[in-house]
């Protein structure tokens, strides 16, 4: 059982540039989200996706763009990469006994 | 908003109870989370309390909550170098269908041997 499967588990891009992070998951979760963690911040809500083709802003969005493929594929795009979005990028899904969310490894990116 | 409160750092000799607390704002919450994070991870559930009980034990893991003072515990019995770990407190709440979690900011848990 795969779980939460993220992609890719490194990235360095350059200032500018955009790239997507894939996220998978197969437990039939119909919700599915994308934190990213960082020094002293914590674990902060990018977007989410109540259910297949919804989404909605979380705390921090600006400078992302997410896509809800199916009910199994949530992507995150950064259209224009800054330094500040440097991070570590984690999706999630949430199963429906006592609204666990379940985590994928990580993906860290680094924006120079 | 919401708020999820915890110590940054606690430190144990390896054999002893660790005990790391939280308190959180929000007085709808319908379940309470712990999670533990270890160096170059992702976060795994470690177990979940639900707002109407006050304890719940799992092996060497005792969660207490205090509804009242808003206040939740993780007791980890004879705690050993592998529980060393950054541990994440969340509490969940309704939004826009979805049950989103608030999460704490982490304790770093050291265990000394």
């Amino acid at each position: 059982n795969a779980g939460v499967t993220q992609t890719p588990k490194f990235q360095v891009l350059k200032t500018g540039q955009s790239m997507t992070l894939q996220c998978a998951q197969d437990m039939n979760h119909n919700s599915m989200y994308w934190y990213r963690q960082d020094p002293g911040m914590g674990l902060r809500l990018i977007y989410y996706s109540a259910s297949e083709g919804t989404t909605d802003k979380g705390e921090v969005p600006n400078g992302y763009n997410v896509s809800r493929l199916n009910k199994r594929e949530f992507s995150l795009r950064l259209e224009s990469a800054a330094p500040s979005q440097t991070s570590v990028y984690f999706c999630a899904s949430q199963g429906e006994t006592g609204n666990t969310i379940y985590f994928g490894e990580g993906s860290w990116l680094t924006v120079v | 908003g919401e708020d999820v409160e915890q110590s940054l750092f606690l430190s144990v000799r390896e054999g002893d109870s660790s005990v790391i607390n939280c308190t959180y704002t929000d007085s709808s919450s319908t379940y309470l989370y712990w999670y533990k994070q270890e160096p170059g991870a992702g976060l795994q559930l470690l177990t979940y309390i639900f707002s109407n009980m006050d304890m719940k034990q799992d092996q060497r893991l005792t969660v207490l909550l205090n509804k009242k003072d808003k206040h939740l515990s993780l007791r980890i019995a004879d705690t050993q170098t592998g529980d060393s770990a950054i541990y994440f407190c969340a509490e969940s709440n309704s939004g826009a269908g979805s049950y989103q979690l608030t999460f704490g900011k982490g304790t770093k848990l050291s265990v000394i041997p």
